[in-house]
């Protein structure tokens, strides 16, 4: 499959354990922050996303947490599973005339048996 | 069948040669975009479109140039490929409305440049 990333953070969980994916954001105007899933040969894929005015929003096993006064965006996947081995990417995003989704480099979840 | 289609999957090629990479899509979306992945690096905007008549130059558009030829297909091009342009493409769609963040990509073209 494609590589989306020699050096990228790894972290490593047990099948069936909670994982968190932590991101550092950059622009304290961003208005939105988004998580993209990439898997091995496939384009990224949105998982959730979450507005500044928020500061935790669920999905169906996910669950994202944004902290604005360290500019810490977190990603917690439940009871993880092999298919959610991937590549996680944060995104940033202006609400402004000028569109611009910046992504993060990226954090790789490999999930043992 | 994919909604974002991409060809060519793989090009090698040479430097100053010219290449285009073509995205099509069935998703009925009005806006486009391409991106360019490195390894270790997250995604970054070559260029968007978000409907027929508009072209918008991302963070790296310097070497690159785009044409959106329908709603439907919007393709990049290398007028004088280099060496560092050799990277993952994806291009990306998203509908019209109030913008959100979910892009949906295609499955990448990988550019080799030697």
């Amino acid at each position: 499959g494609e590589s989306v990333g020699l050096h990228l953070p790894t972290l490593s969980v047990q099948e069936g354990d909670n994982s968190i994916i932590n991101c550092a954001y950059s622009n304290s105007a961003s208005d939105y922050f988004i998580w993209y899933k990439q898997e091995s040969g496939k384009g990224p894929q949105f998982i959730i996303d979450i507005r500044s005015n928020m500061d935790k929003r669920q999905g169906q096993r996910v669950t994202v947490l944004l902290n604005k006064t360290v500019k810490h965006l977190s990603l917690q996947i439940a009871a993880t599973q092999p298919g959610d081995s991937a590549v996680y990417f944060c995104a940033e995003m202006i609400l402004d005339s000028s569109y611009k989704l910046i992504f993060g480099s990226g954090t790789r979840l490999l999930v043992r048996p | 069948d994919a909604d974002v289609t991409q060809t060519p999957r793989n090009r090698i090629t040479k430097t100053g040669k010219r290449i285009m990479l073509e995205c099509s899509q069935t998703k009925g979306h009005d806006r486009m975009y391409w991106y360019r992945q490195d390894p270790g690096l997250g995604l970054q905007l070559i260029y968007y479109s978000f409907d027929v008549k508009d072209i918008n130059k991302g963070e790296i558009s310097d070497g690159y140039s785009v044409s959106r030829q329908a709603q439907a297909k919007f393709s990049l091009s290398l007028e004088s490929a280099i060496p560092n342009q050799t990277a993952l493409y994806f291009c990306a769609t998203s509908p019209a409305g109030p913008i959100t963040g979910e892009l949906f990509f295609g499955e990448g073209s990988r550019l080799t440049v030697l």
